[in-house]
């Protein structure tokens, strides 16, 4: 169950898009469409921001969205604004009948 | 509104037992999936454990396979995390959090989770 990959960082000034991408395997991000992205902003608990790959949660803004090509899920952040700053993370099922987590992203905006 | 509540959580030496609990309010618990996911200080997110809504499907991570125990009391509207054997490395934030729905005929699970609990804090040191 090795983490799947995140770039430890991302920056962006506001007004601009940044995406942020999550690789796996053929054994879970590959073979499912049971992606996540949550953020964190410090000291708080992980907020869902995407299911399902390209699914919003209610109360989601419609800058966030999601896609996926082979082993790569991606979060793009459109319009990107101060209180984007934080931590995100995605998730993905895996054949093993777990869950596994990237390693996070921190996002700064410039 | 869903709410989460994790407790349990101290200090304690390696080798030893814990057990967390939490307690949800404001939804039918006995609906919906629930996991543990952990936060070692500084470092990222990592799943735990999950039980299915009815209790008869559990996972774990290899990492605490073997010494970790996930159970649930649907009377109680409580989650658990029996945590024995443990080791400096599982010194984390824990929290608890819990699937959208009910899962539909034939599925166990939605794999996310749209509600956490604020967390409740192990710390294994001699």
């Amino acid at each position: 169950q090795s983490a799947l990959t995140q770039p430890a960082s991302v920056s962006g000034s506001p007004g601009q898009s940044i995406t942020i991408s999550c690789t796996g395997t053929s054994n879970d991000v590959g073979d499912f469409n049971f992606v996540s992205w949550y953020k964190q902003s410090p000291g708080k608990a992980p907020k869902l921001m995407m299911y399902d790959v390209t699914s919003r949660p209610i109360g989601i803004s419609n800058r966030f969205s999601g896609s996926k090509s082979g082993n790569t899920a991606s979060l793009t952040i459109s319009g990107l604004q101060a209180d984007d700053e934080a931590d995100y993370y995605c998730s993905s099922y895996s054949r093993s009948h777990t869950l596994i987590f990237g390693g996070g992203t921190k996002l700064t905006v410039l | 509104q869903a709410q989460l509540m994790e407790s349990g959580g101290g200090v304690v030496q390696p080798g030893t037992s814990l057990r967390l609990s939490c307690a949800a309010a404001g939804l039918k618990f006995s609906d919906f999936p629930m996991h543990w996911v952990r936060q070692a200080p500084g470092k990222g997110l990592e799943w735990v454990a999950m039980i299915s809504y009815d209790g008869t499907d559990e996972s774990y991570a290899d990492s605490v396979k073997g010494r970790f125990a996930i159970s649930r009391d649907n009377f109680k509207n409580t989650l658990y995390l029996h945590m024995n054997s443990l080791g400096v490395e599982d010194t984390s934030v824990y929290y608890c959090a819990k699937e959208p729905a009910k899962p539909e005929a034939g599925m166990s699970h939605y794999f996310y989770m749209d509600v956490w609990g604020k967390g409740t804090t192990v710390t294994v040191s001699s």
